[in-house]
């Protein structure tokens, strides 16, 4: 069975901080795919990253930063500089081939000015 | 460019009323569609998902259900109404190919208030 783990239920910064978001995840498949979502208070989900088990290449765009460790099943978001356009509801998925992906519970990110 | 339409966006309905939410998507063709619900927790629930006209699977036992009339129009019902119904309810869409689990892509949503 295919898990997500998002221990963080929420996060506080003030803004300009650097924050990192958590996902661990537990999977049989050899092959797979992370995903991270992002959701505002509008509510519509909105796609960030997808990265196969095979690529462990950490991946940058703008102030977002997301690493990969196999070794620890673990796929984590780093926003650097955090705005208050950044808070929102994060989450972490997994999908293993099937038409189900495996959501975390999600992180909720509340960025001060 | 493909797209996916929910309505209504936000709906108010008593218990024991009937529900019907419906989903569109433009752009595609043949794609796997899906019904979350999100309750007060944040989480996301998988309700339902589709892989053809006709075709519904069911992964939480429920007074909902689900249909698909139409390749890319997917219709989430309710005869009677809980008030544990109330939620936001989001469509989806992907495209499996050769076996690779690719994005999904969401719909705004709906906000359901049953009282």
């Amino acid at each position: 069975a295919q898990k997500v783990t998002q221990a963080q239920t929420e996060i506080s910064v003030v803004e300009k901080e650097d924050v990192t978001l958590d996902c661990v995840y537990e999977t049989r498949d050899t092959t797979y795919y992370l995903f991270w979502y992002k959701q505002p208070p509008s509510g519509e989900l909105v796609f960030l990253i997808r990265r196969n088990s095979f690529d462990e290449q950490n991946e940058i765009s703008g102030r977002y930063s997301w690493n990969f460790q196999k070794s620890t099943s673990s796929f984590n978001f780093t926003i650097t500089a955090s705005q208050v356009v950044d808070s929102a509801v994060y989450f972490c998925a997994l999908g293993g081939g099937s038409y189900i992906p495996t959501f975390g519970r999600g992180t909720s990110l509340i960025v001060h000015p | 460019s493909q797209t996916i339409h929910q309505w209504p966006a936000t709906l108010v309905q008593p218990v024991g009323s009937p529900l019907s939410l419906e989903c569109t998507v433009e752009g595609t063709s043949n794609p796997n569609l899906y019904w979350y619900r999100q309750a007060a927790g944040r989480g996301l629930q998988l309700l339902f998902y589709s892989v053809g006209i006709g075709q519904i699977s069911s992964e939480v036992p429920q007074n909902l259900s689900a249909s698909r009339p139409q390749d890319r129009q997917f219709i989430l019902s309710s005869k009677k109404l809980l008030l544990s119904d109330s939620g936001f309810y989001l469509c989806a869409w992907s495209v499996l190919s050769s076996g690779r689990s690719l994005k999904q892509f969401f719909g705004p949503g709906t906000r359901l208030t049953v009282l």
